[in-house]
C-alpha cells in the first residue's frame, strides 16, 4: 500500500486557488488516490478520487502525473469554511489496509 | 439516503473499564472500517469487517476487538481501557465494490 507525503500546513486567502501535493512513490499499479477533508471532531468526508490524470467534480481537481508517484489536489476561489486537514491516500479496491497519513492543515484566512 | 451512524456520541468511562461502540453503515454498504483518531492526530487504522468477517486489523493490542452482524452494523469493544484509549473513534463503511470510505460523526470516548 503506497506510502504518501504531504505538506504538514499551508495557509492561503479567501479567493485563492489551493493546490495541495502529496507525494507517493511506491504507489502500486492497482491503487487509486483517495482525498478526504476532515473538518474537527469530525469523520473525514471524500472529496475526489482518481486514477490518473486529471479528474474533476463539483468540490475539486485532482491532477495525478503520468508516472503516478504523486497527486495534486486542487481546490479553486477557497473561503474560510475550507480549512479543514486534507488527507491523501492510496489504497486498492478491497480496502486492505487504509492508512492515513498525518494531513494537511489548510488555514484559510480572510 | 441516511449516511452512517454511531452511538454513543460520547462515551466517559474509567481506567480498568470495558467500552462498546456501534456503528450502521450507509445502506447497502457490506464494509465497515473503525479508525481511531486521538487529539490532533491522525487516524489509526483499528479494524475492517466485511460480509461478517474480520478482513484485517491494524497495530492494536488484542483488547481491541469488534464484531459484525447479519445487518453489517458493527461494534468495537475495548478492554481493560487505559487512559491513552482516549480519543475519536470513526467508523467509515464503503460498498464492497468500492474502497471508497464514508464517515460516521465518531464516539468520542474518554478515560478517566
Amino acid at each position: 500500500l503506497a506510502k504518501t507525503t504531504q505538506p504538514i500546513s499551508m495557509d492561503s486567502y479567501e479567493g485563492q486557488e489551493v493546490n495541495i501535493t502529496c507525494s507517493h512513490n511506491n504507489i502500486a499499479t492497482n491503487d487509486y488516490i483517495t482525498w478526504y477533508q476532515q473538518f474537527p471532531s469530525q469523520g473525514p468526508r471524500f472529496i475526489i478520487q482518481g486514477y490518473k490524470t486529471k479528474v474533476t467534480n463539483e468540490v475539486a481537481s485532482l491532477f495525478i502525473p503520468a508516472d503516478r508517484k504523486s497527486s495534486t489536489l486542487s481546490l479553486p476561489r477557497v473561503s474560510l469554511s475550507d480549512t479543514a486537514v486534507y488527507y491523501c491516500l492510496g489504497s486498492n479496491t478491497g480496502g486492505f489496509k487504509t492508512i492515513f497519513g498525518a494531513g494537511t492543515r489548510l488555514f484559510v484566512k480572510a | 439516503e441516511a449516511g452512517v451512524t454511531q452511538s454513543p456520541t460520547h462515551l466517559i468511562k474509567t481506567r480498568g473499564q470495558q467500552a462498546t461502540l456501534r456503528c450502521s453503515p450507509i445502506s447497502g454498504h457490506t464494509s465497515v472500517y473503525w479508525y481511531q483518531q486521538a487529539l490532533g492526530l491522525g487516524l489509526q487504522f483499528l479494524l475492517w469487517y466485511d460480509e461478517g468477517e474480520e478482513r484485517n486489523r491494524g497495530n492494536f493490542p488484542p483488547r481491541f476487538s469488534g464484531r459484525q452482524f447479519p445487518n453489517y452494523s458493527s461494534e468495537l469493544n475495548v478492554n481493560a481501557l487505559e487512559l491513552e484509549d482516549s480519543a475519536l473513534y470513526l467508523c467509515a463503511s464503503s460498498p464492497s465494490e468500492s474502497e471508497t470510505q464514508y464517515f460516521g460523526p465518531g464516539t468520542r470516548l474518554l478515560v478517566l
